[in-house]
């Protein structure tokens, strides 16, 4: 089955910084790449996902790249705010069978 | 739109007792619901994928005796903990599927005594 690798498991930034976080997936089939918001307490929130036909998609301060030579996709935030601060979960599926593995998650501190 | 609730919030039970918790996609139809379950500051852990119409498919570790899903319509799927006991205390959080897209349910936090 999928096997999804997140890191860093902690990442701590300063207000207006930028934070990446990068995770790779191990089965080829997979071509759907969404990644998660959690904030404390609440439920998992779509924040921007990726189709395996593209490489990049940006949504104001969010971006995602996707590299599937080396299996490999990340989540890029700029000029970060504390309302970022949250656990960022990235998943991989296939669209077909979509059954979702998800990454063990990111908690992103930004400090204000 | 894509919205999606659960009920209860949060519940306490007794050992021994069985729960239900509902999770209904309000302004969309979901052939497909999913069952998380969420240990604090960990991932979310797939219990099993519920099909309308037809029996829930389990991951690999879960007791589909102990936890009972039944998705009856394309809006509600039910998860009962039965004979809970307190390692089943955890965050169970649903999702439906809509297109490739997958929305999630606010979280029960359940906790047995």
């Amino acid at each position: 089955g999928e096997n999804v690798e997140q890191h860093p498991s902690t990442l701590s930034v300063q207000e207006g910084d930028s934070a990446v976080i990068k995770c790779t997936y191990s089965d080829s089939a997979s071509n759907y790449f969404p990644w998660y918001k959690q904030e404390l307490g609440k439920r998992p929130q779509l924040i921007i996902d990726i189709r395996s036909n593209v490489g990049e998609k940006k949504d104001q301060r969010i971006a995602v790249t996707l590299n599937k030579t080396a299996k490999h996709f990340s989540l890029h935030i700029t000029e970060t705010q504390p309302e970022d601060s949250a656990v960022y979960f990235c998943a991989a599926s296939n669209i077909g069978s979509y059954i979702p593995t998800f990454g063990r998650g990111t908690s992103l501190i930004v400090h204000p | 739109g894509a919205v999606v609730s659960q009920h209860p919030s949060w519940v306490i039970c007794k050992s021994g007792t069985s729960v239900k918790i509902e999770c209904r996609s309000l302004d969309f139809q979901a052939t497909t619901m999913f069952w998380y379950r969420q240990f604090p500051k960990q991932s979310l852990m797939l219990m099993a994928t519920s099909n309308e119409g037809s029996k829930a498919t389990y991951e690999q570790g879960v007791e589909k005796d102990k936890f009972l899903i039944n998705h009856a319509s394309l809006t509600l799927s039910t998860l009962t903990v039965t004979s809970a006991h307190p390692e089943d205390s955890s965050f169970y959080i649903c999702s439906a599927k809509r297109t490739d897209e997958q929305y999630f349910g606010p979280g029960t936090r359940l906790t047995v005594t």
